[in-house]
């Protein structure tokens, strides 16, 4: 069974602090990775993707990908109370034409 | 928004009635899902089509059929709604790069 893992939070963090958000998988199998985000009533959009070991920005977010760990995480920096919503983390395993989902954590921003 | 439309956006429905909704694309893509969203479970996928009469399924498949007879229509039918069913029910196509998927605005399905 492969499974992802987050942690459902929620998670508190005071605005312009750096937001730690984290993700484990269970096979050394994937391929790629994905964070959503969800804001409450509304679909999951696409932050970013990642594929490779290391780092990879996008303004405020960056995914961090540690494979032989099998973990990702996401860091948002100057976090904003526009930020508070639920991330959602995806790994797509080789030859699976899908997506496997975390539970999601819950963000809340405090201004 | 990948151009992707579900219909209806909102619903409700009583036990034992079938029930079907919409998934529309507007950019030929050939990957289309759906998910349905509880909360402390995630979403989690239903079923999956990778072509037109092209159909796979998801992890919770049991009572829910999918046809896609159109490149851009991709319908998801409960058979004979039960209250488990209950829930939010995402679309969403695959494009681009490393199987990203882009999601639907959503149906708020209620069955009474």
């Amino acid at each position: 069974q492969k499974e992802v893992e987050q942690n459902s939070g929620p998670l508190s963090v005071p605005e312009g602090a750096i937001a730690s958000l984290n993700c484990t998988y269970s096979d050394r199998g994937s391929q790629s990775f994905f964070w959503y985000r969800q804001y409450s009533g509304k679909s999951p959009e696409l932050i970013m993707f990642i594929y490779s070991n290391g780092d990879k920005e996008d303004g405020r977010f960056t995914a961090q990908l540690n494979k032989a760990s099998q973990y990702v995480s996401l860091l948002i920096r100057d976090s904003q109370p526009s930020d508070s919503a639920t991330y959602l983390c995806a790994v797509n395993w080789y030859g699976a034409q899908k997506l496997v989902f975390g539970q999601g954590t819950r963000l809340t921003i405090n201004p | 928004d990948a151009g992707i439309t579900q219909s209806p956006r909102h619903k409700v429905t009583e036990t034992g009635t079938p029930v079907t909704l919409r998934c529309h694309q507007t950019e030929n893509h050939r990957y289309m899902y759906w998910y349905r969203q509880d909360p402390g479970h995630g979403l989690r996928l239903i079923h999956y089509s990778y072509g037109v009469k092209d159909t796979d399924k998801g992890e919770v498949s049991d009572g829910y059929s999918v046809s896609r007879s159109k490149t851009e229509d991709f319908l998801l039918t409960l058979e004979s709604a039960t209250s488990s069913q209950t829930s939010v029910y995402f679309c969403a196509i695959r494009a681009g790069d490393q199987e990203t998927q882009y999601f639907g605005p959503g149906t708020r399905l209620l069955v009474l």
